[in-house]
């Protein structure tokens, strides 16, 4: 089956530790996000990438950081400069715009719950 | 101002009423545009997308205001299991941000 896998589901991490969720994907689609929901918000966006080797930076990227070397993959790196980590992440895909593709929908895995103790 | 807002409620509503969300987008190159539900502590998931002619798929309607730019969803005959989060989202041709309102939150009561 197709479909967009994140994990850990849990995340229990100490101050001062880096981190790093993984997102994969067999969709064969070229974009993914990184977004990050607090409780009762909604939806904010760290990273994006629409090809392999390439990224942009959302709205709240400052103290995490991406990588894109495969097409399936892109990893989220929550840093110790990050200093309120704790949230809900979920990590999206789809077809990139541009490729015969426009206005088709993200699909999300089921997001990582990070939580500093 | 936000790139897209909606009312967060919650609209608490009895089973079997007719519900109506609007959301509205700022940026008129907006293209695409989408429907979104989230249940507690889960991922969203694509309720339906909004054409420009309108669409409806069994008891939710969505339609698209491009000169007032927003769009809404109605939900005919609410179910208990219609209870979530539904979130409005846009996105702009040839450009991959997605922008997320912050969600309506929905109540069916028995």
């Amino acid at each position: 089956d197709g479909g967009i896998t994140q994990s850990p589901k849990y995340l229990f991490r100490k101050e001062g530790q880096n981190v790093t969720l993984s997102c994969e994907q067999n969709l064969n689609h070229d974009a993914m996000y990184w977004y990050r929901q607090d409780p009762g918000q909604g939806l904010r966006l760290i990273y994006y990438s629409q090809i392999v080797n390439d990224f942009q930076k959302g709205d709240i990227a400052e103290g995490y950081s991406v990588s894109r070397e495969k097409k399936e993959s892109f990893p989220l790196t929550v840093t110790s400069a990050q200093k309120n980590p704790t949230a809900f992440y979920l990590c999206a895909s789809r077809f990139a715009t541009g490729q015969g593709a426009d206005g088709t929908e993200a699909f999300f895995g089921q997001g990582t719950r990070l939580t500093v103790v | 101002r936000k790139e897209v807002e909606q009312d967060p409620g919650p609209f608490n509503v009895p089973e079997g009423a007719t519900v109506a969300f609007n959301c509205t987008y700022s940026n008129s190159a907006s293209q695409s545009f989408f429907w979104y539900r989230q249940d507690c502590r889960k991922e969203p998931k694509l309720l339906m997308s909004v054409y420009s002619s309108g669409n409806e798929d069994g008891r939710f309607t969505a339609q698209l205001n491009r000169a007032s730019q927003y769009i809404s969803l109605l939900i005919r005959d609410s179910k208990l299991s219609d209870s979530a989060t539904y979130l409005c989202v846009v996105n702009r041709r040839n450009f991959n941000k997605f922008y997320f309102g912050s969600g309506t939150k929905l109540n069916v009561k028995p």
